[in-house]
C-alpha cells in the first residue's frame, strides 16, 4: 500500500462547479496535512494546511480532515480554469520522525469554461 | 522579497560531467529540502537539512550528495552524471519548529532544475 494516494484523474469539472479532491494516507502517525497544486512545468505551491480534524476554509478552498478514516480532502468552490493543474496530498512521513513530508502521485483537475 | 531561487533553470550536459545544481533561499529557514520529480511522477525527497553541518538522506536511494554551510545555501552535486540521472529537481524550505499540535513543515519550492544527461 502506497503511504499517500490519490486518484491521478483527470477530474473534469465545469466552470462555476465545485471540485473534491480526495487523499488517503495510510500511516496513522500522521499530523500535518497539505495540499499543493502544480502547474504543467512548475513547481508545486502551497494552497492549504490542515492540522486538525474537520474543515478549514481559506476563500474558494476547504480542506477536510478526517484522521479517523485516514482521510483529507480538497473542495474547490466556483472553480475557474485557471484552477486547471495538478494537485498534490503530502502528509508528514514516518521515516524521518514525521519531520518531512511524503507526496502522493497528484490529481488532475480540468476546469473547462 | 523573500524568494527561493534555483541555478541553472534547464541543463543540458553529457555522461561523465560534474554537475552541481544550487539552491539559495532569503526565507530565513532553517530546513531545506531536495526532490526528485520525474514527469507525471511524484516528488521524491532524496535530500533533506535541519540546518548548518546537517545533511540527511531522504526516501528515495540517490547518488547525489549535499552540503549545508551556510544556512541560504543547499547546493546537490552530482560526480557524474548519467542518462539515469535525468529529471527535475525541486528545492525546497521551511521553517524549524518542534512539532506541536502537529504543525510542522509548510514547504516552499524554488522553480526548479530541469536536468538532461545525453
Amino acid at each position: 500500500q502506497k503511504e499517500v494516494e490519490q486518484n491521478s484523474g483527470p477530474l473534469s469539472v465545469p466552470e462555476g462547479a465545485i471540485a473534491s479532491l480526495n487523499c488517503t494516507y495510510s500511516d496513522r502517525g500522521s499530523q500535518s496535512f497539505f495540499w499543493y497544486r502544480q502547474y504543467s512545468g512548475k513547481s508545486p505551491e502551497l494552497i492549504m494546511f490542515i492540522y486538525s480534524n474537520g474543515d478549514k476554509e481559506d476563500g474558494r478552498f476547504t480542506a477536510q480532515l478526517n484522521k479517523a478514516s485516514q482521510y483529507v480532502s480538497l473542495l474547490i468552490r466556483d472553480s475557474q480554469p485557471s484552477d486547471s493543474a495538478t494537485y498534490l496530498c503530502a502528509v508528514t512521513g514516518r521515516n524521518s520522525g514525521y519531520s518531512t513530508l511524503t507526496f502522493g502521485k497528484g490529481t488532475m483537475l480540468l476546469v473547462s469554461p | 522579497e523573500a524568494d527561493i531561487y534555483q541555478t541553472p533553470r534547464y541543463l543540458v550536459i553529457g555522461t561523465g560531467k560534474k554537475i552541481t545544481l544550487e539552491c539559495s533561499q532569503t526565507m530565513g529557514h532553517d530546513k531545506m529540502y531536495w526532490y526528485q520529480q520525474d514527469p507525471g511522477m511524484e516528488l521524491h525527497l532524496i535530500h533533506y537539512s535541519y540546518g548548518v553541518n546537517s545533511t540527511e538522506k531522504g526516501d528515495l536511494s540517490s547518488e547525489s550528495t549535499v552540503s549545508r554551510i551556510r544556512t541560504e545555501h543547499f547546493p546537490l552535486t552530482l560526480e557524474s552524471a548519467r542518462p539515469s540521472h535525468t529529471s527535475q529537481y525541486l528545492c525546497a524550505s521551511s521553517e524549524y519548529r518542534r512539532p506541536t499540535a502537529g504543525e510542522d513543515n509548510e514547504q516552499f519550492f524554488g522553480p526548479g532544475t530541469r536536468l538532461t544527461v545525453l
